[in-house]
């Protein structure tokens, strides 16, 4: 049974630049949310993906963006890289639909964004 | 306000003995799930164990037990027998009814002496 997988595990970029990060959910899940977690904090809700649309929103600025394709799989993009993007980014998965689900979310290993 | 509450930023615990690791939790939503993961320094979140806010008996799982006080709205976080391996931050977090966003908590540091 294979579990949540992320790529890449870890990425350098520079400001300004754009990145995408790529997520395949837990085999039998139809649901991924993605997560921001910067140093010594709690993961922070980017958004959630359920039947290739963005059905919830964290507070995070447009730059960040997603797409969900129709094996399920998952991308977040960022755009106009700055600084303060350096983080962990966690993909979780579980079976929707959204607000209905009783499923714990499982997490992938995370890819760490460093941005110069 | 803070939807998860960990007020413990570091814990030590000896070999063998067992530890609490504290979380409390705000909503107003009749309808919550109560979540325990683990980080090791790997990054990825492991998952411990649940509650939800309807289920009369707290939860267990092996070493891992849930002391849920609904009333004083705490899903304190008991690890008998402590281990080596069980050194890592602990994130307490809560996903409410309508949705299925999850809302963590700062987390707590687990050093567990040999």
């Amino acid at each position: 049974d294979a579990g949540v997988t992320q790529s890449p595990t870890h990425l350098i970029k520079t400001r300004g630049q754009q990145v995408t990060l790529r997520c395949s959910p837990k085999s039998g899940h139809d649901t991924v949310s993605w997560y921001q977690q910067a140093l010594g904090q709690g993961p922070q809700f980017i958004f959630q993906y359920y039947e290739e649309e963005e059905r919830q929103r964290g507070n995070f600025p447009d730059r960040f963006s997603g797409h969900q394709f129709p094996n399920y799989s998952s991308e977040l993009n960022v755009n106009a890289l700055l600084l303060g993007d350096s983080a962990l980014y966690l993909c979780a998965s579980n079976l929707g639909p959204p607000g209905s689900s009783t499923d714990t979310q499982y997490f992938g290993p995370g890819t760490r964004l460093t941005v110069l | 306000a803070q939807k998860i509450t960990q007020t413990q930023p570091g814990m030590f615990v000896q070999e063998k003995e067992a530890v609490t690791l504290d979380c409390t939790y705000d909503t107003s939503d009749p309808s919550y799930g109560l979540f325990w993961y683990k980080q090791p320094s790997s990054g990825e979140m492991i998952f411990l164990i649940y509650q939800g806010s309807y289920d009369q008996q707290n939860a267990t799982e092996g070493r891992y037990s849930l002391n849920f006080q609904k009333a004083r709205k705490s899903a304190n976080l008991v690890i008998s027998a402590s281990q080596l391996g069980d050194s890592a931050m602990y994130f307490c977090a809560m996903r409410e009814g309508t949705g299925n966003q999850f809302y963590f908590g700062t987390g707590t540091s687990l050093t567990v002496i040999p």
